[in-house]
């Protein structure tokens, strides 16, 4: 069955610091992976995916992931945290049957301290 | 870019009553719409899918005659919740698939709480 784990239910960090969510995954067959943030009461916004290709994935708002097959895992990175990053981030897999639904991690909260 | 809308934001109702949340595409066709509820601090829980056209697929455990949902067409998709109780307050959120666009991206409403007292 598929599913996503993200194992930190909160994740702190200076401002200026880098910054890493970390995500992983099981799927059957070719595991396709999404990032999203949402700030407070508001949807979600798309960060970047992975479908294929480079194993290093460049997204939105500076942001970036690693796929990482062999220990099937996705963790978003950021070379320098902005206090406007602190939001609710998803990690995302895309379900292998119909309608190409998608299966969402618990989320984690990243704080970013001035 | 691709804009997903939901009306009302915020909606307060009373136990019995029921309450309808429109899910709206603005500048493009979505052939497919989800339904998700998220519960304070908790992930996103998908409830059903939607085609315009033809049924919604409900996921296991999410009533669907609790959880109506219409898409009548290629930019709306409504879900009424009826006979809502307390327990039935919660974030809902869509998505939408552009119809001309790629398969692996859903463009998310901003979601609409909803209050039952």
């Amino acid at each position: 069955a598929q599913s996503v784990a993200q194992p930190e239910d909160q994740v702190n960090v200076a401002e200026g610091n880098p910054l890493t969510v970390k995500c992983t995954y099981s799927v059957s067959g070719n595991p396709y992976l999404f990032w999203y943030v949402q700030y407070p009461n508001r949807g979600l916004q798309f960060l970047l995916k992975y479908i294929t290709g480079d194993n290093l994935v460049k997204g939105s708002y500076g942001f970036e992931a690693e796929f990482n097959k062999s220990q099937t895992s996705f963790h978003l990175k950021k070379p320098s945290a902005l206090v406007s990053d602190s939001a609710l981030y998803f990690c995302a897999v895309r379900f292998s049957g119909g309608y190409n639904k998608l299966i969402f991690g618990a989320g984690t909260r990243l704080a970013v301290h001035p | 870019g691709a804009v997903v809308s939901q009306h009302p934001s915020r909606v307060i109702c009373k136990s019995g009553t029921s309450v309808k949340i429109e899910c709206r595409s603005l500048d493009f066709q979505a052939t497919t719409m989800f339904w998700y509820r998220q519960f304070p601090k908790k992930s996103l829980m998908l409830m059903a899918t939607s085609n315009e056209g033809s049924k919604a697929t409900y996921e296991q455990g999410v009533e669907k005659d609790k959880f109506l949902i219409n898409h009548a067409s290629l930019t709306l998709s409504t879900l009424t919740v009826t006979s809502a109780h307390p327990e039935d307050s919660s974030f809902y959120i869509c998505s939408a698939r552009d119809r001309q666009g790629s398969v692996y991206e859903q463009y998310f409403g901003p979601g609409t709480r909803l209050t039952v007292t």
